[in-house]
């Protein structure tokens, strides 16, 4: 099974808004509003930022958002702070038999 | 608060076998599905099982479908992993997540449980 692309680091400075693509196929980003978005930072348990493409859940801030477009997914955000500095994930329903594929993980630096 | 903790992490022997743990609380266990999930060192996330509210479904990654079972305990609020001929790729920290209000996203998990395929 193949994971979602992601690029690898995206970086920008304190209040700067930032956007990391994931890009899947028809199997799964390309078909399904199942989308969603992790935070992780290292030794810390992963956290959710959006589901179904777009939606926050509760407690998570507004500068975080996300959109879809043909196979490729994308996480925006905005007036980027330190505290962001951390990897993000992708994730997908899948038709395949992998049925939920991550993305490869994209480091966020702030500068 | 809603929490998962699991448990079971080891060192194993190659071909080895493991039962890997996730205790549950703070919520109605038996309301959400249940996924596992994993990191090897180094690496990203890797999405490896998911389980429905009853036991009743299961999906595996095909990297570890026939070796991987999950399986869960409604009455004691627990999720389990039972990891058989594990290899050096099993290598990595497994994570315990719950699924979402809707089924297709994991909105609460552990820290982790370190399991070490040497020799």
């Amino acid at each position: 099974q193949s994971a979602l692309t992601q690029p690898a680091s995206v970086s920008g400075s304190p209040g700067q808004s930032i956007t990391i693509s994931c890009t899947g196929s028809s199997s799964d980003v390309g078909t399904y509003d199942h989308v969603s978005w992790y935070q992780h930072h290292p030794g810390r348990a992963p956290k959710v930022l959006i589901y179904d493409v777009s939606n926050r859940p509760s407690g998570i801030s507004h500068r975080f958002s996300g959109s879809k477009s043909g196979m490729t997914a994308s996480l925006t955000i905005s007036g980027l702070q330190a505290e962001d500095e951390a990897y993000y994930y992708c994730n997908s329903y899948s038709s395949d038999t992998t049925h939920y594929v991550f993305g490869s993980g994209t480091k966020v630096v702030v500068l | 608060e809603a929490q998962v903790v699991e448990s079971g992490g080891t060192v194993v022997q190659p071909g080895g076998s493991l039962r890997l743990s996730c205790a549950a609380s703070g919520f109605n266990f038996a309301d959400h599905a249940m996924h596992w999930v994993r990191q090897p060192p180094g690496k990203g996330l890797e999405w490896v099982s998911v389980i429905n509210w009853n036991g009743a479904v299961t999906y595996y990654a095909d990297s570890v479908t026939g070796r991987f079972t999950t399986s869960r305990d409604n009455d004691k609020n627990s999720l389990y992993l039972q990891i058989n001929s594990l290899g050096p790729e099993d290598t990595a920290l497994y994570y315990c997540a719950r699924g979402g209000s809707r089924p297709y996203f994991m909105d609460v998990w552990g820290s982790g449980t370190t399991v070490t395929v040497s020799s």
